[in-house]
């Protein structure tokens, strides 16, 4: 399998700014992918990247670096309603088109 | 709105019994995909199918096997339960091609006692 490292858990303040890292060591890399997990929910798409730099989408933004094995999802202007946890995961040519995903950030936003 | 269909959301079952978890989509979708979800462990690949009738294996296919008979229907079975694979099971569909996201069902709670 691929080696996906993510954050535990992180705190943040509702109207910040917040960065959650991802770093992969994978060969036959094919896309980043970002999902929403809310407690008791399926996980929902939020972003995906295939080459690098930034892809912007409203208060979202998903950053990818290949070279470096690095992604970063940004969330603008928290609301309470983002706490969730935020699942990265890599696609590889040889495994088809399944997603493999790390362990997921829990982010807890506070008034 | 698309849709991933999961038989159950909950479901008590004892050691030893025969487990049949069912999932369907209506979106035309070519893949599936089987995930276990574990408290630390994340989201893990159990099995994948691309095509009707067929079927790769994921991470952890020990214990499970899959059934493929339709395109919109994608079953995982469980031999014979064990209290190892209580968890919470999670189908997903995507379309085939390159940028594609998967999309998941509610998820089934299986408990194994």
């Amino acid at each position: 399998g691929q080696n996906i490292d993510q954050p535990t858990e992180m705190t943040a303040t509702e109207g910040a700014i917040v960065q959650i890292n991802c770093t992969y060591q994978t060969s036959g890399f094919n896309g980043l992918f970002w999902y929403q997990q809310h407690a008791g929910e399926a996980p929902t798409f939020l972003s995906y990247n295939v080459l690098d730099g930034l892809e912007e989408k409203g208060r979202f933004s998903s950053f990818l670096s290949r070279s470096k094995g690095y992604s970063y999802l940004l969330l603008k202007e928290l609301q309470m309603k983002d706490s969730a946890s935020y699942l990265c995961a890599v696609r590889v040519r040889h495994s088809g088109y399944a997603l493999n995903f790390g362990k997921g950030t829990s982010l807890l936003v506070t008034p | 709105d698309v849709k991933v269909t999961q038989s159950s959301r909950y479901l008590v079952k004892r050691t030893g019994e025969k487990v049949f978890l069912e999932c369907v989509q209506d979106m035309d979708h070519e893949n599936m995909f089987w995930y276990r979800q574990d408290p630390g462990l994340g989201l893990r690949l159990i099995y994948f199918s691309y095509d009707v009738k067929m079927k790769e294996k994921g991470d952890i296919p020990e214990g499970y096997s899959v059934s493929r008979e339709k395109k919109e229907r994608f079953s995982l079975i469980l031999e014979s339960a064990s209290t190892n694979q209580t968890s919470m099971y999670l189908c997903a569909s995507s379309k085939a091609g390159q940028n594609t996201e998967a999309f998941f069902g509610q998820g089934t709670r299986l408990t194994v006692v």
